[in-house]
């Protein structure tokens, strides 16, 4: 069966520092990969997608994600934080046959320290 | 346009009741997905629909179902409602087959007490 994992369940970064949040999956074959992030009460926004050719993609906000195939990786970066990036990021699977259904990670917190 | 609108915003239950919730998609979404969110088990996918018809089911129990209707708005009922049913119940909206992204409301958060 599918899997998605996080290993950090919190990060704290000073404001202005890089951010790097990890993400590995276990599925058959390469999957359409997803970061979401989900602040406090609110439902989840989708930061960027890959689906296929350029292994680093640029999202919203500033983030971007490089897709490592060999490593079943696809770690989520950002070169400057800010303090409204503190929240939950959530990465994401679905599989490209038909049907769609997300399997997501733990999620990570973020925190951000002034 | 308009995002995925799930009403209502806040509920609170009975053990034993039942509940719907309701989602309509982004305008010329045909597929629905709903997941719940719970600090013990994360994020798990209940079901999705495609065109009125339920194409994908999580592992959740029969208490829990849902349709669609032919302008792609969506209901999830949950019925015998118990504690542990308390979560964020999250839709999420996507044109085809999901290479465009999913699109999530903001959620109904269900409280059983």
């Amino acid at each position: 069966a599918q899997s998605v994992t996080q290993p950090d369940i919190h990060i704290t970064v000073s404001e202005g520092a890089s951010l790097e949040l990890r993400c590995n999956y276990s599925y058959g074959a390469t999957p359409y990969l997803f970061w979401y992030v989900q602040s406090p009460g609110q439902g989840l926004q989708l930061l960027l997608k890959y689906f296929s050719g350029d292994t680093l993609v640029q999202g919203i906000k500033g983030f971007e994600a490089e897709f490592k195939r060999s490593q079943s990786s696809f770690n989520l970066r950002k070169p400057s934080v800010h303090w409204s990036d503190a929240a939950e990021y959530f990465c994401a699977v679905a599989p490209k046959a038909a049907g769609n259904k997300l399997t997501f990670g733990g999620g990570t917190r973020v925190l951000v320290k002034p | 346009k308009a995002g995925v609108t799930q009403t209502p915003r806040y509920l609170i239950k009975t053990r034993g009741q039942q509940v719907t919730l309701s989602c309509s998609p982004i305008s010329g979404h045909r597929s629905v997905s709903w997941y719940q969110q719970t600090p013990g088990q994360g994020l798990q996918f209940l079901f999705e629909y495609f065109s009125e018809t339920q194409r994908n089911k999580g592992n959740f129990p029969g208490r829990f179902s849902g349709r669609q209707f032919s302008n792609s708005r969506s209901e999830m009922n949950v019925s015998t409602l118990e504690l542990g049913d308390s979560a964020l119940y999250l839709c999420a909206s996507s044109f085809g087959q999901g290479m465009n992204g999913y699109t999530f409301g903001s959620g109904t958060r269900l409280t059983v007490v």
